[in-house]
């Protein structure tokens, strides 16, 4: 069965300090790995994915992701921090071509220190 | 283009009520899928509804269902409510929903049981 582990509940960082997000993930076949964001109030919002190809991803607002199937991790990087990053970070793994259902982990809460 | 829509944004209901929570897709998607995002449970996949079949369900009791109709529109519906139901109930929407591809959310709808 699916699983994601996202073993800091929460984190603080100074602006422009560098970031990393781990996540590990469980799953029999090449997942589909996700991050997203969420600040108050707010749905889900989409930073970058993983299916195939190329290990480091890029997404948007200058995050990035490296896929390691050895370690079972996708964790999540931003070289610059900036006070708008303050949100909860969730990993999710994909169930599967055809599943459209997401698996979670428990979100990392980020806070930006000025 | 208008992202995913849930009406209402806020509701409260008593013990033994029932809710009926609505989701407007982005136009053309024809994949819904509902969340529920708890403090202590986290985000968990209630069901998907794709051309208005139900294609997936989570682990969540009878008491929690869904239809989706012919525009795509989806709604959840919680019969016999019960304190632990309160939460915030997220949609999503994609096309077509391969497993792989992103999923829109919407703001969510934060449901409060007394």
């Amino acid at each position: 069965a699916q699983s994601v582990t996202q073993p800091d509940i929460h984190i603080t960082v100074s602006e422009g300090a560098s970031l990393e997000l781990r996540c590990n993930y469980s799953y029999g076949a090449t997942p589909y790995l996700f991050w997203y964001v969420q600040s108050p109030g707010q749905g889900l919002q989409l930073l970058l994915k993983y299916f195939s190809g190329d290990t480091l991803v890029q997404g948007i607002k200058g995050f990035e992701a490296e896929f390691k199937r050895s370690q079972s991790s996708f964790n999540l990087r931003k070289p610059s921090v900036h006070w708008s990053d303050a949100a909860e970070y969730f990993c999710a793994v994909g169930a599967g071509t055809g599943a459209n259902n997401l698996f979670f982990g428990t979100g990392t809460r980020l806070t930006v220190i000025p | 283009k208008a992202g995913v829509t849930q009406t209402p944004r806020y509701l409260i209901k008593t013990r033994g009520q029932q809710v009926t929570l609505s989701c407007s897709p982005i136009s053309g998607h024809r994949s819904v899928s509902w969340y529920q995002q708890t403090p202590g449970q986290g985000l968990q996949f209630l069901f998907e509804y794709f051309s208005e079949t139900q294609r997936n369900k989570g682990n969540f009791p009878g008491r929690f269902s869904g239809r989706q109709f012919s525009n795509s529109r989806s709604e959840m519906n919680v019969s016999t409510l019960e304190l632990g139901d309160s939460a915030l109930y997220l949609c999503a929407s994609n096309f077509p929903g391969q497993g792989r591809d992103e999923q829109f959310f919407g703001p969510g709808t934060r449901l409060t049981v007394l």
